[in-house]
């Protein structure tokens, strides 16, 4: 079945520092690919997202590239700020007989440090 | 526009008690869907409805409901509380449910005792 795997944490980074959370998944097809993020005690946000391969999705300071032939959507922000500390979940979601549903990788935490 | 709104925020039940909890999507949205987040599992796909008919489940027990309204506003229900049912509970709308974007709301907090 289709499955995502995220990078495990936590990742402890130093402000302004170069962020990377990495992201693989399986799944038939070509499904879209998401990244959330949750800040303590508060649901999750979409950071963005990317529906087909080679889409760019790009939000405050993050991106994100939907690589088909490796499978991939890793994060990256060229410099994190303490704000940024949270969970950071991929997601893939696959409409075809399965609506409504996203499956999520485990979260990867981080930490930034003044 | 208002946001996905969850209703309790927080909840305090005895095992063998029941529980509803309530969700309102972003207007406009027709689908609702369900997800239980814990620390050992994660975030685990219950279930979603669209025009008030359910169109997809995940691995749950029977235990497990839910219901959507002709406003797609949605309930969830979990009778016969266990304490492995202690959790954050996250209803996420959109706008048609397939490959759309889903919202999520703040979530509800149960704890079962």
């Amino acid at each position: 079945g289709d499955s995502v795997t995220q990078m495990e944490g936590p990742v402890t980074l130093s402000e302004e520092a170069f962020l990377t959370i990495n992201c693989t998944y399986t799944a038939t097809g070509y499904p879209s690919l998401f990244w959330y993020v949750q800040y303590p005690g508060e649901g999750l946000q979409l950071l963005l997202k990317a529906t087909k391969a080679d889409d760019k999705g790009s939000n405050k300071g993050f991106e994100a590239t939907y690589r088909k032939e490796t499978t991939s959507f890793h994060l990256e922000k060229g410099s994190v700020q303490v704000s940024d500390s949270a969970v950071y979940f991929c997601a893939l979601s696959h409409g075809s007989g399965n609506t409504g549903k996203l499956i999520f990788g485990q979260g990867t935490t981080l930490q930034v440090k003044p | 526009k208002a946001g996905v709104t969850q209703t309790p925020r927080y909840l305090i039940k005895t095992r063998g008690q029941q529980v509803t909890l309530s969700c309102s999507p972003i207007s406009g949205h027709r689908s609702v869907s369900w997800y239980q987040q814990t620390p050992g599992q994660g975030l685990q796909f219950l279930f979603e409805y669209f025009s008030e008919t359910q169109r997809n489940k995940g691995n749950f027990p029977g235990r497990f409901s839910g219901r959507q309204f002709s406003n797609s506003r949605s309930e969830m229900n979990v009778s016969t509380l266990e304490l492995g049912d202690s959790a954050l509970y996250l209803c996420a709308s959109s706008l048609q449910g397939t490959t759309d974007t889903q919202y999520f709301g703040p979530g509800t907090r149960l704890t079962v005792l």
